[in-house]
C-alpha cells in the first residue's frame, strides 16, 4: 500500500529564517509527487509536481526536490504570508487518478 | 473559469440523516474526484470518475456513501444514514488528463457536522 509521510508536524519560524519541509513516500511506481498549500477553510492549492530523483522545481520562495524516497520543499527566507499547512502526495502504480497525501506540516512564520 | 465549486459549504445534520453536496468541476476538466479530510490530516481519496464513468472507489468507503456523474459534467456525493465519524471536510477536485501532469485542482470543500 502507498505511503507518504510528512515531517514535522509542526514548524516555527522567524521572518526570513530559510528551513525544509520533509515527505518521505513509499509508492510502487512512482508516477509523480505533488505539493500543495492549503489555508485554513480552503481547499489545497497546487504548488509543484516533481517525476523523477533528481528533479527542482522553483516558485518565489519556494524550492522543490525529489530523490527516490524523498521530497524536501525548502523555504528560503520566509514571509508570514507563507504560513500554512503544506501537503504532499505521490501518485503511483496504474491508478493516476489516486493521490495518497501526507497529514501535512503546519508552518508558522512570525514577523 | 471560476475554479471548481462546491455547495454548501458547511452542513449541520443529526445521526441518521442523509446529506448530498454537490460538485461542479472546471468546465474543460474530464476528471472528477471526492477527497475526505479530517481536522489534522491529509485527503484521503474516495473516488473518482473519468467524463461519467467511476473508475475506481477507495475500499474504505461503506455502501452508505454513493457518488454519481451523470453527463459528466457535476458531480453528487450522497452519505445515508450519517454518523458521527462521517463529520468531515469532503473535498472535490477535477482535473484535464493529458500526456505529463495530472494536476488536480481543489474546490473549497464542504464542512459536514453529524450531531
Amino acid at each position: 500500500e502507498d505511503q507518504v509521510t510528512q515531517s514535522p508536524e509542526a514548524l516555527r519560524l522567524q521572518e526570513g529564517e530559510s528551513s525544509s519541509l520533509n515527505c518521505s513516500y513509499t509508492v510502487s511506481g512512482l508516477r509523480g509527487l505533488f505539493w500543495y498549500r492549503q489555508d485554513p477553510g480552503k481547499g489545497p492549492e497546487f504548488l509543484f509536481t516533481l517525476y523523477s530523483a533528481g528533479e527542482e522545481k522553483e516558485k518565489e520562495r519556494l524550492k522543490a526536490t525529489l530523490t527516490k524516497k524523498e521530497s524536501f520543499l525548502h523555504i528560503t527566507a520566509p514571509k508570514p504570508e507563507d504560513s500554512a499547512t503544506y501537503l504532499c502526495a505521490a501518485v503511483g502504480g496504474t491508478s493516476y487518478g489516486k493521490l495518497t497525501f501526507g497529514q501535512g506540516t503546519i508552518l508558522t512564520v512570525h514577523p | 473559469d471560476t475554479g471548481v465549486s462546491q455547495d454548501p459549504r458547511h452542513k449541520i445534520t443529526k445521526r441518521g440523516q442523509n446529506v448530498t453536496f454537490r460538485c461542479d468541476p472546471i468546465s474543460e476538466h474530464n476528471r472528477l474526484y471526492w477527497y475526505r479530510q479530517t481536522l489534522g490530516q491529509g485527503p484521503e481519496f474516495l473516488t473518482y470518475f473519468q467524463n461519467e464513468a467511476q473508475l475506481e472507489k477507495s475500499r474504505l468507503l461503506s455502501d452508505r456513501f454513493s457518488a454519481e456523474r451523470p453527463k459528466g459534467s457535476f458531480s453528487t456525493l450522497e452519505i445515508q444514514r450519517t454518523e458521527q465519524g462521517d463529520s468531515a471536510m469532503y473535498l472535490c477536485a477535477s482535473s484535464l488528463v493529458s500526456s505529463g501532469a495530472n494536476v488536480l485542482t481543489f474546490g473549497a470543500g464542504s464542512r459536514l457536522t453529524v450531531l
